[in-house]
């Protein structure tokens, strides 16, 4: 256990749809970190937020949206869902601002599946 | 910009055979590497990691080197286990985690 949680565990939803994904990160880290893990596109960065603050971005779409609360966790925001949404989606957490001494611990994931 | 390659699976091999996972990366900067495992149904856990060149890390029987003048981070095993069936993924930090494509393993009794 990473002390990374994530709810839900699975999602099903339609298509057009929103739905939120939400993280608490590790007791102490500042970081948290949003990943979608799909066949096609294998494990892809989507963004990280530092104590509330967004950090870097990566391949997120304009339709997601993220953001981390006064109380660490973040929750991620998939709105006008495709098809082609459906993946595991990973949040991950770590101490700093993600230097290079910086590890990232993972949660389970949430499975999302658009119908 | 920072990529990563690793030896496309999948891999089978019986118990208490060698195992190595090759991983090779492209990078402006200095990053440090890591390896992450993925057990079925389950999320990703660290590994092992190395943060400069000529760094090894290990971790439940599993090492890799960081070779600067071949910018390669293999995995390796010397008597693999069934429980060590997993998707293996090489990552490096940049400022940013960059994750190569999973490779994945299966021991057979």
């Amino acid at each position: 256990d990473s002390g990374v949680t994530q709810t839900p565990k699975h999602l099903i939803t339609a298509t057009g749809q929103r739905v939120t994904l939400r993280c608490s990160p590790r007791s102490g880290d500042l970081s948290v970190y949003w990943y979608q893990q799909s066949l096609d596109q294998g494990l892809q960065f989507l963004i990280q937020y530092y104590n509330g603050e967004e950090r870097a971005k990566g391949n997120i779409l304009e339709r997601f949206s993220a953001q981390q609360f006064p109380d660490l966790h973040s929750e991620l925001n998939l709105s006008s869902l495709e098809l082609g949404d459906s993946a595991l989606y990973f949040c991950a957490s770590s101490v700093g601002a993600g230097d290079l001494t910086d590890t990232q611990y993972f949660g389970p994931g949430t499975r999302l599946t658009v119908l | 910009g920072d990529s990563v390659t690793q030896m496309e699976g999948p891999v089978t091999l019986s118990e208490e055979a060698f195992l190595t996972i090759n991983c090779t990366y492209t990078a402006t900067g200095y990053p440090s590497l890591f390896w992450y495992v993925q057990y079925p149904g389950e999320g990703l856990q660290l590994l092992l990691k190395a943060t400069k060149a000529d760094d090894k890390g290990s971790n439940k029987g599993f090492e890799a080197t960081y070779r600067k003048e071949t910018t390669s981070f293999h995995l390796e095993k010397g008597s693999v286990q069934v429980s060590d069936s997993a998707v293996y993924f090489c990552a490096l930090d940049d400022y940013k985690l960059s994750f190569g494509a999973g490779t994945t393993v299966t021991v057979r009794a």
